[in-house]
């Protein structure tokens, strides 16, 4: 199975800042199929961006997803104080779908 | 708008088998996929599986032998079964609709949760 690989564990901002945050897979993601997701404290994750690098519906501009092959990348710009939260990358080019660790933007 | 609810008891004994339903709202579980996810306190998300609703299931390969999901179109509902159970199971259990594709992989990501249900196993 794919193991994805998020970087770094915990990211520690100020609202206002830049984000940029690392997912890593041990296997080439097909086409792709990379996705992100958003997720506050007691609340189920939300999903952000998928196939790489397409917003979710609802979801503001100042997150952008990008990358390809092994190396995937999410960027929060302009951090507004309801960004700090958890954040997993998943894949489902190959089966079994997978989920990474996290990272944690806290204040 | 579309809702999930999960449901099931919140404790179960250890060797037992572990039972929820998802009821999903605001949509007919036709022509969908639906999977059940967990996530152990403090752990990554774990994909268990999904169902289509034609009835069609896929498991993952590390449960695929203590795993059952199946649906009742006319309540509307999805459920998990998982025999076996040990403190390892304990987790938040989520049902998740996958978002749709135009081919392979059939869907790409979960566009709609459900709150979770906190699952202990324990005697």
């Amino acid at each position: 199975e794919i193991v994805l690989t998020q970087s770094p564990g915990t990211l520690s901002l100020s609202p206002g800042e830049g984000a940029t945050l690392s997912c890593r897979a041990s296997q080439s993601v097909s086409s792709s199929f990379l996705a992100w997701y958003q997720q506050r404290p007691g609340q189920a994750p939300r999903l952000l961006i998928y196939r790489t690098s397409t917003r979710a519906t609802g979801i503001p501009d100042r997150f952008s997803g990008s990358g390809s092959g092994t190396d995937f990348t999410l960027t929060i710009s302009r951090l507004e104080p309801e960004d700090f939260a958890v954040y997993y990358c998943q894949q489902y080019g190959t089966s079994p779908l997978t989920f990474g660790q996290g990272t944690k933007l806290e204040i | 708008q579309v809702q999930l609810q999960e449901s099931g008891p919140g404790l179960v004994m250890p060797s037992e088998t572990l039972s929820l339903t998802c009821t999903v709202s605001g949509a007919s579980i036709t022509g969908h996929y639906w999977s059940w996810i967990r996530q152990p306190p403090g752990k990554r998300l774990e994909w268990i599986g999904y169902i289509h609703g034609s009835g069609s299931t896929k498991y993952n390969p590390s449960l695929k032998s203590r795993v059952t999901m199946s649906l009742d179109t006319s309540k509307n509902q999805i459920s998990l079964s998982m025999t076996s159970v040990t403190p390892a199971s304990t987790a938040v259990y989520y049902c998740a609709r996958g978002r749709l594709t135009s081919g392979y992989p059939p869907f790409d990501s979960f566009d709609i949760w459900g709150h979770g249900t906190m699952v202990t196993v324990s005697s």
